[in-house]
């Protein structure tokens, strides 16, 4: 089966650095996503890691590795804006290569 | 123009009532999904079509069923709902040829089952 698990909520502050740690298990790994969802909005795409590593992108970084079952997602220069949540997702090949969403950590930016 | 758009936004219906949310998508991908999502629970898949002949139940399929009528179109119902079904429903898309599998979800409809 799938498990994923993140820290429910965070607070940071404008300007800082927060890292979002995320674990999964999973009997097919391919693939682990981050989006950031607006309270009552649609999520929206972040980030993609397959391969173990970091992958940058502006003020956001993903990091992921697959023998720790271990990805993060690491956001620089806080701002406002960035208080959202942020959803950790796991593609998984057995059964149909779909995708399972952890339930999200609410990041609070404070001034 | 929204790439993916859902229809309604908000309804409200009783129990016992059936219910249709309907989704349709201008981007042209062949996969379709339907997510619910619960305060601390996140998104769960409800179905999924990756191509118009193809349905495929998710997590939490009992209570609903789908309908692709065609590539842009992926409609969900509830046949009687009830009032645990209340809650807000995404459908989103993703294109075959992605080897991301990026999906793009729609603003969602917010149900409420009295």
């Amino acid at each position: 089966g799938q498990n994923i698990d993140q820290p429910t909520e965070m607070t940071a502050t404008e300007g800082a650095i927060v890292q979002i740690n995320c674990t999964y298990q999973t009997s097919g790994f391919n693939g682990l996503f981050w989006y950031q969802q607006h309270a009552g909005e649609a999520p929206t795409f972040l980030s993609y890691n397959v391969l173990d590593g970091l992958e940058e992108k502006g003020r956001f970084s993903s990091f992921l590795s697959r023998s720790k079952g271990y990805s993060y997602l690491l956001l620089k220069e806080l701002q406002m804006k960035d208080s959202a949540s942020y959803l950790c997702a796991v593609r998984d090949s057995s059964g149909g290569f779909k995708t399972i969403f952890g339930a999200g950590t609410r990041l609070f930016v404070k001034a | 123009d929204a790439d993916v758009t859902q229809t309604p936004r908000n309804r409200i219906t009783k129990t016992g009532k059936r219910i249709m949310l309907e989704c349709s998508q201008t981007k042209g991908h062949d996969r379709m999904y339907w997510y619910r999502q619960d305060p601390g629970l996140g998104l769960r898949l409800i179905y999924y079509s990756f191509d118009v002949k193809d349905i495929n139940k998710g997590e939490i399929s009992d209570g609903y069923s789908v309908s692709r009528q065609a590539q842009a179109k992926f409609s969900l119902s509830l046949e009687s709902a009830i009032p645990n079904q209340t809650a807000l429903y995404f459908c989103a898309t993703s294109d075959l040829e992605d080897p991301t599998n990026e999906q793009f979800f729609g603003p969602g409809t917010r149900l409420t089952v009295l």
